[in-house]
């Protein structure tokens, strides 16, 4: 079966920008996250999606935006970027009414602020 | 809150030698364990987990990890190294299966000929 979709794969922004990216979970995984890779802080927790709501929160500026939607897909926003938002963005799905087996990744969006 | 520290940042072995990469938590409540790989330019991929039922995991590749309560360790071995076995590996904690994960800095292993 299909495994975590992320679009785009490389992005360049431009200081002071907003960006959306994108996130297709397995079929079946209702919950999803999203995490930042930056070579100094690793990676990081930004926030759960769960049937469309926000189920948890990272501790992130309020510029970091989620959202989800029926077919579970979700999305991130950033607003106003900052050069320190260049990261590799990673997303990862489960199905949380396993009781957890585990977040699948996908193979993440790197985003370049120029 | 939990925490987990993987000893060493680069770890570098010779192929066909023992691999280990060390990983200790912190958790005021029984966690669940995972180690991830990561290879260049791509996403994480799950290695193996521990969720209480037997602290002597396998995972792929041939890796395997022993929860040690007593120590906080859960350690990633595995016999002979492969060249393929090149890449970084991520420890992580999560108080119950299906809360949000917490990093290590990683462990990048390289694998000399």
């Amino acid at each position: 079966k299909a495994g975590v979709t992320q679009t785009p794969r490389y992005l360049i922004k431009t200081r002071g920008q907003q960006v959306t990216l994108s996130c297709s979970p397995i079929s079946g995984h209702r919950s999803v996250s999203w995490y930042q890779q930056t070579p100094g802080q690793g990676l990081q927790f930004l926030f759960e999606y769960f049937s469309e709501t926000q189920r948890n929160k990272g501790n992130f500026p309020g510029r970091f935006s989620g959202r989800q939607f029926s077919n579970s897909r979700s999305e991130m926003n950033v607003s106003t970027l900052e050069l320190g938002d260049s990261a590799l963005y990673l997303c990862a799905s489960t199905r949380l009414e396993e009781g957890g087996v585990g977040y699948t990744f996908g193979s993440g969006t790197r985003l370049t602020v120029v | 809150a939990q925490s987990v520290t993987q000893l060493g940042s680069h770890v570098s072995v010779s192929e066909g030698a023992l691999v280990l990469l060390r990983c200790n938590y912190s958790s005021s409540v029984p966690p669940y364990l995972f180690w991830y790989v990561q290879y260049p330019n791509q996403g994480l991929q799950l290695l193996l987990k521990y969720t209480s039922a037997a602290t002597l995991v396998k995972g792929i590749n041939g890796f395997e990890a022993e929860f040690k309560k007593s120590e906080t360790s859960f350690h990633l071995t595995k016999p002979s190294a492969h060249m393929s076995d090149a890449a970084e590996y991520f420890c992580a904690v999560s108080p119950s299966g299906n809360t949000p994960l917490v990093f290590g800095k990683g462990t990048r292993l390289s694998v000399i000929a």
